[in-house]
């Protein structure tokens, strides 16, 4: 079943935008990752959060977590159109034997 | 270039046909994981195998038969096939199981016929 959910499905912005994303999810988990893929290419790891972690910074990413409301916001700041691709969100829970489970994605479009 | 390779990228089959996707990593990584992508749907685990042994095997139909020979290699063995089975398949690979991130390939296109 799917335990992230990423809000919105779809975002469109301009070159130097800030985009946020969201991920929602159900059940208690270890850590949560965030992903991005290229149209119709492999994931690419972007980032992990462990449970006991509000924020993290990776160069232009910054990945918050509320446990308390299961609930994940990736932004990216000063997009670039390179930056157009489909995040997901993967959590590692509890109850799904550790094994990583992604949401369905936020298809980001930067337009130059 | 993530260090996990698979072969074909792309794939065209009849649903008679058997073909073999081919998974082959080379990060030293215990852990390989085969996914499905369908559109408009969520990636979905299919198998995991650490070690070299099954760990999950996600109620994927036995008409998909994956095999581990090494720590290195992964094989997803097809035949008879559906057309609703046309999707973006992908390997993955990680150290351990828990607390890691994974490292896909690029996956392989397969359309069924």
């Amino acid at each position: 079943s799917q335990q992230g959910e990423e809000d919105p499905q779809a975002l469109s912005i301009q070159e130097g935008e800030n985009a946020t994303m969201n991920c929602s999810y159900k059940t208690s988990i270890n850590n949560l990752q965030w992903y991005r893929q290229n149209s119709g290419r492999g994931l690419v790891h972007l980032i992990l959060i462990r449970s006991n972690e509000r924020e993290k910074h990776s160069g232009r990413l910054r990945v918050t977590l509320d446990t308390s409301k299961k609930s994940s916001s990736l932004l990216i700041t000063a997009s670039r159109a390179a930056d157009t691709a489909s995040y997901f969100c993967a959590t590692e829970a509890h109850n799904a034997g550790n094994m990583l489970t992604f949401g369905g994605g936020t298809r980001l479009m930067v337009k130059p | 270039e993530t260090g996990v390779t698979q072969t074909p990228r792309h794939l065209v089959m009849g649903m008679t046909n058997k073909k073999s996707l081919k998974c082959e990593q080379h990060l030293g990584h215990n852990a390989m994981y085969w996914y499905k992508q369908s559109a408009k749907k969520p990636l979905e685990l299919m198998f995991v195998y650490s070690l070299e042994e099954r760990v999950e095997n996600n109620s994927v139909p036995s008409r998909f038969s994956p095999e581990c020979p090494n720590s290195s290699h992964l094989f997803l063995h097809l035949h008879t096939l559906q057309p609703e089975d046309s999707a973006l398949y992908l390997c993955a690979s990680s150290q351990g199981l828990s607390l890691t991130e994974a490292f896909f390939g690029q996956g392989t296109r397969l359309t069924v016929v």
